[in-house]
């Protein structure tokens, strides 16, 4: 069955510092790579998508996550991060359906 | 441009009480529309989805069941509420058909059953 792994519920960090969120799926065929972000109090919004070329993928806001095929992965990165990258993030997976990782609940300090 | 809205945005109803949440989707037609609940530190989970009026998939056996009376209303519903319906609900839509594609994210509703 598919599925999408987050490894970090929780991250606290201080502004400056750099951030990278692990994700790892599994299905067995042509997958499509999402990340998605919560903000306090707004909508679940899309952050940066993976559906082919170049495994580097940058997304809004600085930030960028790189797909590796051979490890099923989809790792978020931000080399930087503000108080307001305090949020939820998410993972998602489409392969024969759309499929979320857990979410990591991320909370930067000023 | 396009919006997605839900209604309403918090609730709060008795065990063995229906329920009825609304989503509507404005500026697009013939939307695929989703139904998820957002459980915390378990992401999202695929409820209903439905590429028509009056055509809907369920993913999960549940109490819920989902109605698309119109081409942009979508509507989840029970007859009688458990405490485990309790949860963030969110509706989706996406233009195209196919699970490839962005799906944009309504605000929610927060639901307590007490």
């Amino acid at each position: 069955a598919q599925s999408v792994s987050q490894h970090n519920h929780h991250v606290i960090l201080s502004e400056a510092a750099s951030l990278e969120l692990g994700c790892n799926y599994s299905y067995g065929g042509t997958v499509n790579l999402f990340w998605y972000v919560q903000y306090p109090g707004q909508h679940l919004q899309l952050l940066l998508k993976y559906f082919s070329g170049d495994p580097l993928v940058k997304g809004i806001k600085g930030f960028e996550a790189e797909f590796i095929k051979s490890k099923f992965s989809f790792n978020l990165r931000k080399p930087s991060v503000q108080w307001s990258d305090t949020a939820e993030y998410f993972c998602a997976a489409a392969g024969n359906k759309l499929t979320f990782g857990g979410g990591t609940r991320v909370l930067v300090k000023p | 441009s396009q919006t997605i809205h839900q209604w309403p945005a918090t609730l709060v109803q008795p065990v063995g009480s229906p329920l009825s949440l609304e989503c509507t989707v404005e500026g697009t037609s013939n939307p695929n529309l989703y139904w998820y609940r957002q459980a915390a530190g378990r992401g999202l989970q695929l409820l209903f989805y439905s590429v028509g009026i009056g055509q809907i998939s369920s993913e999960v056996p549940q109490n819920l069941s989902a109605s698309r009376p119109q081409d942009r209303q979508f509507i989840l519903s029970s007859k009688k509420l458990l405490l485990s319906d309790s949860g963030f609900y969110l509706c989706a839509w996406t233009p195209l058909a196919g699970v490839h594609n962005e799906q944009f994210f309504g605000p929610g509703t927060r639901l307590t059953v007490l």
